[in-house]
C-alpha cells in the first residue's frame, strides 16, 4: 500500500518563526512536490524535485525553500513565517502514472 | 494564459443526471491527463487518467480528450450525492500542474 506521510496534520506557528514541513514517501519515487491549497485558487506548486539534492521552483516559491537530502524525504521550509502563508500544504510523490498525496498539513500563522 | 484552466463552479446537478466537467490546457506537447477528486478536508485521489485522443470509460466516469482543441473533460453519469466533491484536472508536464478545480454538488 503506497504511503506519503506528512509530519503534522495541524500546525500553529508565530509570525517570524522558521517552520519545517516534512514529507516522507515509501515508494522509491524520484519526483516529489509541494503545493499549497487555498479556497478558489486550487493547488499551486511551490517547489518540486526530480532527484536527491535537486530542486526546481514552482509557480509560487517566494518565502519558501526546500531540502531533499534523501530520496524518500522532501522538506518544505518557511524561513520566516508570515500570516499570508496560512494555508493547507500538500506533499505529493509521483511515478509515471499517478501522483500520490499526503494527508495535508493545515498551517496557521498567527 | 494559465497552463490549465477549468470551468468555474460550483456546479450543481440533480441525482441521476450527467455532470460535465471541463478543462483546457495551453501546452500542445502534453501527452497525458489526470482527473483527481477531492472530498472536503481530504487529499486529492486519482479517478481517471487518459493518454490518447478520444474517450475512456470507467464505470460511471468517462474522460474525453481532444488534443487538437487542447480540451479534456470528465463526464459523470447517473450522478450520486457521494460524487459531491471538487474535481481537479492535471497534466504531468514535468511540473504536475493542476487546474483550480470545479466544485460539484449532487442534490438528492
Amino acid at each position: 500500500d503506497v504511503k506519503v506521510t506528512q509530519s503534522s496534520r495541524y500546525l500553529v506557528k508565530r509570525t517570524g518563526e522558521k517552520v519545517f514541513l516534512e514529507c516522507v514517501q515509501d515508494m522509491d519515487h524520484e519526483n516529489m512536490f509541494w503545493y499549497r491549497q487555498d479556497p478558489g485558487l486550487g493547488l499551486r506548486l511551490i517547489y518540486f524535485s526530480y532527484d536527491v539534492k535537486m530542486k526546481e521552483k514552482g509557480d509560487i516559491p517566494e518565502g519558501y525553500s526546500v531540502s531533499r537530502e534523501k530520496k524518500e524525504r522532501f522538506s518544505l521550509i518557511l524561513e520566516s513565517a508570515s500570516t499570508n502563508q496560512t494555508s493547507m500544504y500538500l506533499c505529493a510523490s509521483q511515478d509515471y502514472t499517478e501522483a500520490f498525496f499526503g494527508q495535508g498539513t493545515r498551517l496557521t500563522v498567527v | 494564459q494559465k497552463e490549465v484552466e477549468q470551468n468555474s463552479g460550483p456546479l450543481s446537478v440533480p441525482e441521476g443526471a450527467i455532470a460535465s466537467l471541463n478543462c483546457t490546457y495551453s501546452d500542445r506537447g502534453s501527452q497525458s491527463f489526470f482527473w483527481y477528486r477531492q472530498y472536503s478536508g481530504k487529499s486529492p485521489e486519482l479517478i481517471m487518467s487518459i493518454y490518447s485522443n478520444g474517450d475512456k470509460e470507467d464505470g460511471r466516469f468517462t474522460a474525453q480528450l481532444n488534443k487538437a482543441s487542447q480540451y479534456v473533460s470528465l463526464l459523470i453519469r447517473d450522478s450520486q450525492p457521494s460524487d459531491s466533491a471538487t474535481y481537479l484536472c492535471a497534466f504531468p508536464g514535468g511540473k504536475l500542474i493542476f487546474g483550480q478545480g470545479t466544485e460539484l454538488s449532487v442534490k438528492p
